[in-house]
């Protein structure tokens, strides 16, 4: 079955916090991780990916952490700003299997002024 | 713009009928794939292209979808005897071998 899932279907933030969405997967042979951003009525915006052989990478304003021991990724962005409101998406590719992306469900930022 | 481009936009159809969308992927990606995402659901995987090969197709592509890549540069999904559950947004997305998939705006499909 797929296996990448989300803990936290909404989250609220204040403008100008942090902002930490959690991805969780349970396939051992996922190597390929990326987070996608979603505005109302567009397609999936890149955002920051990572390889498993990786614990951490920075973008401006986003750090992806990987931890392969629980199983679980997660997407910090820093000091959210308005624009960052939108639904989130973690997926994942399986290693020496196919190139289709998995994704979960999608988590719902809202950021308040 | 640079970046994957579908058309049309919405397409609207009555059940039955045969709608047909395009893609065009980012130039020189050989890679092309086709997503198709309902709402409040993430994108789930149709097919993808490898230049003109159709290297992976998920049972969600029942007989009535077809998707082509003749010259490895476009695609075109066509989907046959629309059905009220063909309703959803059909993306596209592409990448440079088996790297980063960039998604296109997608083609809202409503079913009447």
């Amino acid at each position: 079955g797929e296996s990448v899932g989300l803990h936290l279907p909404t989250l609220s933030v204040q403008e100008g916090d942090n902002s930490i969405i959690n991805c969780a997967y349970s396939n051992s042979a996922s190597d390929y991780f990326i987070w996608y951003k979603q505005e109302s009525g567009k397609g999936p915006q890149f955002i920051i990916d990572i390889r498993s052989n990786m614990d951490k990478r920075q973008g401006q304003r986003v750090t992806v952490l990987l931890n392969k021991t629980v199983k679980h990724l997660s997407l910090q962005i820093a000091a959210t700003q308005p624009g960052d409101s939108a639904v989130y998406f973690c997926a994942e590719t399986i290693r020496g299997g196919s190139e289709k992306l998995v994704f979960g469900k999608g988590t719902k930022l809202t950021v308040n002024p | 713009d640079t970046g994957v481009s579908q058309d049309p936009r919405h397409k609207i159809t009555k059940r039955g009928q045969n709608v047909t969308f395009r893609c065009d992927p980012i130039s020189e990606h050989n890679r092309l794939y086709w997503y198709r995402q309902t709402l409040g659901q993430g994108p789930e995987f149709l097919t993808y292209f490898q230049n003109e090969a159709q290297l992976e197709k998920s049972r969600l592509l029942s007989d009535r979808f077809s998707a082509e890549r003749p010259k490895g540069s476009f695609s075109t999904l066509e989907i046959q005897r629309t059905e009220q559950g063909d309703s959803a947004m059909y993306l596209c997305a592409s990448s440079l071998e088996a790297t980063t998939q960039f998604f296109g705006p997608g083609t809202r499909l409503t079913v009447l």
